[in-house]
């Protein structure tokens, strides 16, 4: 079974634009959770969506959104781009049932 | 607020050493535990969890952990460590039921030949 995928892998962007990352769960997974992760904050919540509908969300500000489709696919965005923005950003995935987690490789977005 | 204390940052060991990586959590409900490993250059894998029933956990690669609901810890080790466990360990925790990882800073571990 493939795992989770994010596509893409590297972005580098500039202060001020606006970005979309896209995770793609395991096949038969419905929630999935997106973390951000720096050196300085470590691994932060940022939200989880499952069916559709935004269940959980982390304390970042309304910059950072997401969605999620009905194949699970989930998207986030984050608007208005800042340097701090820099990250690692993790999406995970799993089951009905179950809160343990998948991880994918990771988006690495340097903003410049 | 719920919040993950690891207070090693990094350990040295040599091959054969025994391991033991420190986690305290804070929160007053029922929880969820983890350890999450990350070798070099891979992704987050999950080396074991804690839901319920016995306290003493085995994961992977010979890796346990014991919850001690008194201490609010959830301490990793393994008896004899070996190169390829060189990696950042991460213990996380999570309301039960919930999918929101709180996670601590993490712990690098070198292990030297």
């Amino acid at each position: 079974k493939a795992g989770v995928t994010q596509t893409p892998r590297y972005l580098i962007k500039t202060r001020g634009q606006q970005v979309t990352l896209s995770c793609s769960p395991i096949s038969g997974h419905r929630s999935v959770s997106w973390y951000q992760q720096t050196p300085g904050q470590g691994l932060q919540f940022l939200f989880e969506y499952f069916s559709e509908t935004q269940r959980n969300k982390g304390n970042f500000p309304g910059r950072f959104s997401g969605r999620q489709f009905s194949n699970s696919r989930s998207e986030m965005n984050v608007s208005t781009l800042e340097l701090g923005d820099s990250a690692l950003y993790l999406c995970a995935s799993s089951r009905v049932g179950t809160n343990e987690q998948f991880f994918g490789p990771g988006t690495r977005l340097t903003v410049l | 607020a719920q919040s993950v204390s690891q207070h090693n940052h990094h350990v040295i060991l040599s091959e054969a050493a025994s391991l033991e990586l420190g986690c305290n959590y804070s929160y007053g409900g029922t929880v969820n535990l983890f350890w999450y490993v990350q070798y070099p250059g891979q992704h987050l894998q999950l080396l074991l969890k804690y839901f319920s029933g016995d306290p003493l956990v085995k994961g992977i690669k010979g890796f346990e952990a014991e919850f001690i609901k008194s201490k609010f810890s959830f301490n990793l080790r393994k008896p004899s460590v070996q190169w390829s466990d060189t990696a950042e360990y991460f213990c996380a925790v999570s309301q039960t039921g919930a999918n929101n990882l709180f996670f601590g800073t993490g712990t690098r571990l070198t292990v030297i030949p």
